[in-house]
């Protein structure tokens, strides 16, 4: 089954506790992406990936960091993590940025207290 | 800069009636229009596009959305809603004049009663 999976879909942690959300796709989707969802501000772009080894910031990269060493694996890194890095949390690939459609993960709900 | 407007954070309507839920978009190059749908506890899933053509585009699950250039306007409707329809839906605006940014509205909670 085509599909995007992220791991953990639940974590509690508490502040400056170094914490990675997997995520991984078999579809052989060149482009990548994360995102988080709060409330009233929809979906926001965290980083993204073109293709192996080519990352770049989308609209609120900081306290984040990410890597794309495989092309179906593109964990996301919370060096420090801090409360307001509290949200929902989606990965999502596409066969290339241009595509129309986004595969999004299930999500992972994040709590930093 | 892109942006995306879902003015309405909720709609509630009964089973059978027909749904509405509304979006307005500003982009700087030609839209490329979408909308998704998010189901408790699950990520989004792609429900239709608009990308050129005629303005009415049907997508899944009954959904159809109407492209409104003067109005800059991508209205999601369905002719008659289910309960099953219930969910949190977004609308997305991508311009390819501006490094192909994808951009989401903050979502619209649909209640579709029985």
């Amino acid at each position: 089954e085509a599909q995007v999976t992220q791991n953990p879909r639940y974590l509690i942690t508490v502040t400056g506790k170094k914490l990675t959300v997997t995520c991984s796709q078999n579809m052989n989707h060149e482009y990548m992406s994360w995102y988080r969802q709060d409330p009233g501000l929809g979906l926001r772009q965290i980083y993204y990936s073109m293709n192996v080894e080519a990352t770049d910031k989308g609209d609120v990269p900081e306290g984040y960091k990410v890597s794309r060493k495989e092309k179906r694996n593109f964990p996301l890194i919370l060096e420090s993590p801090s409360p307001n890095q509290t949200s929902l949390y989606f990965c999502a690939s596409s066969l290339y940025r241009e595509a129309y459609e986004q595969y999004f993960g299930p999500g992972t709900r994040l709590t930093v207290t | 800069a892109q942006s995306v407007a879902q003015p309405e954070d909720q709609v509630n309507v009964a089973e059978g009636n027909p749904l509405t839920v509304k979006c307005t978009y500003s982009v700087s190059g030609n839209p490329y229009l979408f909308w998704y749908v998010q189901y408790p506890n699950r990520g989004l899933q792609f429900l239709l596009k608009y990308i050129t053509g005629d303005n009415l585009v049907k997508g899944s699950y009954g959904f159809e959305a109407e492209f409104n250039k003067s109005q800059t306007s991508f209205h999601l409707k369905k002719p008659s809603a289910l309960v099953s329809d219930s969910a949190l839906y977004f609308c997305a605006v991508r311009d390819f004049s501006n490094d192909y940014k994808l951009s989401f509205g903050a979502g619209t909670t649909v209640t579709v009663r029985a």
